[in-house]
């Protein structure tokens, strides 16, 4: 099983859907999670921090699955500008570990 | 407060050419970061410094040094240039190892 892995897409979806995103990890001491949004040949950058209650900020829920190990990301009345490859991130040790990506195709 | 800064922005060497990639980060933050990224292979880290005056190897260390010159400095050295090392390059930081990572914007190098 690989360290972290998303569903690398695309996903496709018309503008205003709701669309969920999952990311597993496999070490099961990991600590700290994070979204990180990133579009087409910029930086990643933070989308949101993943704590254990869960969170929202705006149109975005994150949450947090200890016994599946898993962390989602859920994005509602979805816009055109949303479209982008997100990025989670998980904790190893004294690093942060990526997935490789899952990209959103939000559709006019 | 520029964040994380990198330099150069864009580079083509010939093979067998060396460089160094130059990052610095105004934040104070403690730990700082050397990625690439690939197309279909995420971002692999190459070397990371968990605080000033410690250097570690990541994912895919192998052709490429670093240098944390200080708190503020971390520089990533290619001594001989290979077309393999064609990607893109981010340094990051974050505040300790458990914390957010923040991203310079990349350098883009080609190795012909």
């Amino acid at each position: 099983r690989k360290e972290v892995e998303q569903d690398p897409g695309p996903f496709n979806v018309p503008e205003g859907a709701t669309v969920a995103f999952n990311c597993t990890y496999s070490n099961s001491a990991s600590q700290s999670f994070f979204w990180y949004r990133q579009d087409c040949r910029k930086e990643p950058k933070l989308l949101m921090s993943v704590y254990s209650s869960g969170n929202e900020d705006g149109r975005f829920t994150a949450q947090l699955n200890r016994a599946s190990q898993y962390i989602s990301l859920l994005i509602r009345d979805s816009k055109l500008s949303d479209s982008a490859t997100y990025l989670c991130a998980v904790n190893r040790d004294d690093k942060i570990i990526f997935g490789k990506g899952t990209r959103l195709h939000i559709l006019p | 407060n520029a964040g994380v800064t990198q330099t150069p922005k864009f580079q083509v060497l010939k093979t067998g050419q060396s460089m160094t990639l130059q990052c610095a980060q105004d934040m104070n933050h403690n730990s700082m970061y050397w990625y690439r990224q690939d197309p279909g292979m995420g971002l692999r880290l190459i070397y990371y410094s968990a605080s000033e005056g410690t250097t570690d190897k990541g994912e895919v260390p192998n052709g490429y040094n670093v240098s944390r010159l200080n708190k503020r400095e971390f520089s990533l050295r290619l001594e001989s240039a290979a077309p393999s090392q064609t990607s893109v390059y981010f340094c990051a930081s974050s505040l300790d190892s458990f914390a957010t990572q923040y991203f310079g914007p990349g350098t883009r190098l080609l190795v012909l």
